[in-house]
């Protein structure tokens, strides 16, 4: 069974830039999850995405924004690229929404503004 | 406000040594345990999980972990660590099926041949 993927590994920008992100969810997964890992801050939720809506968004500003396709992928915008957007953006997914269900995390996507 | 707190943020063990891995959290209503842990240049990957039943729960690679209520801790054990457990260790909740996960800052392990 093919694991979480998510496209590009790297990405380098410049500030005020936009940078899209791409992530594929397990087969038969319909929620799909987005979290920052940056240096000293730890992993904190983004967006939260299921069967296409938008679940629930963490305390980022409206630039980091995204969807989720028919076909469950989704993609994470952040437009006006700030320096501090420098981190690694993990994608995660889980199955329909009942309890106990874990989140299985893909490699992430490593994003440099300079 | 929902939160996890990790206290021990570097971790030094010679293998052989105990590990034991402090997490508290703070969340209103029922809650969902989870400790990932991250290998070096790996994906976040699940080493256990507790959302009902018995408190104590046991998974991956001989690490268990005990959900006590009364102390609101979820804290993560190993009777004897490896060299290979060296990795970043989160500990993370939820509280409603399907859920974000709020993660604690995570702890790092070096275990020492």
């Amino acid at each position: 069974e093919a694991g979480v993927t998510q496209s590009p590994t790297h990405l380098i920008k410049t500030r005020g830039q936009q940078a899209t992100l791409r992530c594929s969810p397990i087969s038969g997964h319909t929620s799909v999850y987005w979290y920052q890992q940056a240096l000293g801050l730890g992993l904190q939720f983004l967006l939260w995405y299921d069967e296409g809506e938008e679940r629930n968004r963490g305390n980022f500003p409206p630039r980091f924004s995204g969807r989720q396709f028919p076909n469950y992928s989704s993609e994470l915008n952040v437009n006006a690229l700030e320096l501090e957007d420098s981190a690694l953006y993990l994608c995660a997914s889980s199955l329909a929404l009942r309890r106990g269900n874990e989140q299985f995390f893909g490699p992430g996507t490593r994003l440099t503004v300079l | 406000a929902q939160s996890v707190s990790q206290h021990n943020h570097h971790v030094i063990l010679s293998e052989a040594a105990s590990l034991e891995l402090g997490c508290n959290y703070s969340y209103g209503g029922t809650v969902n345990l989870f400790w990932y842990v991250q290998y070096p240049g790996q994906h976040l990957q699940l080493l256990l999980k507790y959302f009902s039943g018995d408190p104590l729960v046991k998974g991956i690679k001989g690490f268990e972990a005990e959900f006590i209520k009364s102390k609101f801790s979820f804290n993560l054990r190993k009777p004897s660590v490896q060299w290979s457990d060296t990795a970043e260790y989160f500990c993370a909740a939820n509280n409603n099926a399907g859920n974000m996960l709020t993660f604690g800052g995570g702890t790092r392990l070096m275990v020492k041949p």
